[in-house]
């Protein structure tokens, strides 16, 4: 299947810091990227949906200001985790369509800890 | 209508088990339903998918079944080994491009 890489795959930061996290697609195009969070034993929460070269739409509830979402090429997104709190400590997985069948693979994840 | 119920939340099976997850819907304009296994600290990975025109799907040992009346699809996982522990999502979208919907999830043990 398609690859969907995702790094770092870990990060701790400090309480006000600000955290990128990078979403690529390896071997495909992919016009639409959607970034979840994820916590401990929980589903998969949708956080915004990404589209290469428009701005992102995010679910209802989820701070746009806090999490900001880049999608500058058909083959990389970002999220950018500003200010971190260490309720922001989850797990951030992305998600990238293939642009002409619509199957959507998944990265591997990034933990995040904010101390 | 967007929630997508999965049960059980957890199930322990013995090697050599059909362990089935069910999930049911409410939103009759779903039209894509994926099946994905994730193990801890990794991403989701598609196991399997089905769309509504069709009852029943197969890959290998993991098995769909689909109730569009009932509006309800499940996982059967043939032949359970120790290395399907997981956790398995169901999911649901309305379509193939659009945002999915996910279960609650469960967490499935398979002893030897």
């Amino acid at each position: 299947g398609a690859v969907v890489s995702q790094h770092p795959s870990r990060v701790i930061c400090k309480s006000g810091t600000s955290v990128k996290i990078e979403c690529r697609s390896l071997d495909f195009q992919a016009t639409t990227m959607f970034w979840y969070r994820q916590f401990p034993k929980k589903s998969l929460m949708l956080m915004a949906t990404s589209n290469e070269g428009s701005k992102a739409t995010y679910e209802q509830g989820v701070e746009k200001d806090k999490f900001l979402i880049n999608h500058a090429s058909l083959t990389l997104s970002t999220l950018t985790v500003t200010s971190a709190h260490p309720e922001d400590s989850s797990f951030y997985i992305c998600s990238a369509s293939i642009s002409h069948t619509g199957e959507l693979f998944f990265g591997e994840g990034s933990r995040l800890t904010v101390l | 209508q967007q929630q997508v119920k999965q049960s059980p939340q957890s199930l322990i099976v013995q090697k050599g088990g059909i362990p089935i997850i069910n999930c049911a819907y409410e939103n009759t304009a779903f039209d894509y339903f994926p099946w994905y296994q994730q193990f801890p600290g990794k991403g989701p990975a598609l196991l399997i998918a089905i769309r509504p025109d069709v009852s029943e799907k197969k890959e290998g040992r993991f098995t769909i079944s689909f109730n569009k009346s009932a509006k309800q699809f499940s996982l059967h996982i043939m032949d359970s080994q120790p290395g399907d522990s997981a956790t398995y999502f169901c999911a649901a979208s309305r379509a193939l491009t659009d945002k999915l919907i996910f279960g609650t999830g469960t967490r499935l043990q398979v002893f030897p």
